[in-house]
């Protein structure tokens, strides 16, 4: 099983629209935790941070469940801009290893 | 927030040849994260990079393939060695955001694509 686990997707959604992503991960130590956004042929830059209580930014709101060992993205009214690859990231429990899930792609269309 | 410089930002090399890899970083910092990102998948951790000790290497990855420098707190290099065409990859540079004033997320170079013929 591998550390942390996401839908490749393609998630194929029109502009307006509420879109969901999904992330598990393996390893219940694990204490931080992060999505990042990887636009095609660019490096990932974070997008949030995520925390236990849950956290929102603008139309963005991030959850993470420790009990079912998941985390979410929601994204609101979506834009074309949002078009892009969403990466969850877990920082290893006890140690500074970031684990990158493989990303799920979104495209949002007009 | 930390600003990253890397270069070459791509290549296209012959195999069997090495290409060397730089990152320099604006700030210092004590561990450096050399990650590979091969074409649609996400990224794997090469090595951590730290200054005055060897570089520790993630499983798969072995120094003579993926030598690391790392000489001072501000930069690092990554060699690719008698290349194959297995490791046309996107590689980058990391490091991790100070804790006191920030989420310790990571920040990232720009990358540096490898082609290999």
């Amino acid at each position: 099983r591998k550390e942390v686990e996401q839908d490749p997707g393609p998630f194929n959604v029109p502009e307006g629209a509420t879109v969901a992503f999904n992330c598990t991960y393996s390893n219940s130590a694990s204490q931080s935790f992060f999505w990042y956004r990887q636009d095609c042929r660019k490096e990932p830059k974070l997008l949030m941070s995520v925390y236990s209580s849950g956290n929102e930014d603008g139309r963005f709101t991030a959850q993470l469940n420790r009990a079912s060992q998941y985390i979410s993205l929601l994204i609101r009214d979506s834009k074309l801009s949002d078009s892009a690859t969403y990466l969850c990231v877990v920082t290893s429990g006890g140690t500074y290893k970031y684990i990158f899930g493989t990303g799920t792609r979104l495209k949002v269309l007009a | 927030s930390a600003v990253i410089s890397q270069k070459p930002s791509r290549d296209i090399c012959q195999r069997g040849t090495s290409l060397t890899i730089q990152c320099q970083v604006d700030s210092q910092v004590t561990m450096m994260f050399w990650y590979r990102q091969q074409p649609g998948q996400s990224l794997t951790l090469i090595a951590t990079a730290n200054q005055g000790s060897e570089a520790t290497y993630e499983s798969g990855f072995v120094i003579d393939k993926f030598p690391i420098s790392r000489p001072n707190l501000t930069f690092s290099t990554l060699t690719v060695s008698n290349m194959s065409p297995e490791d046309s990859s996107i590689y980058l540079c990391s490091v991790e955001g100070d804790r006191e004033t920030t989420t310790g997320e990571l920040f990232f170079g720009e990358g540096s694509r490898l082609t290999v013929l």
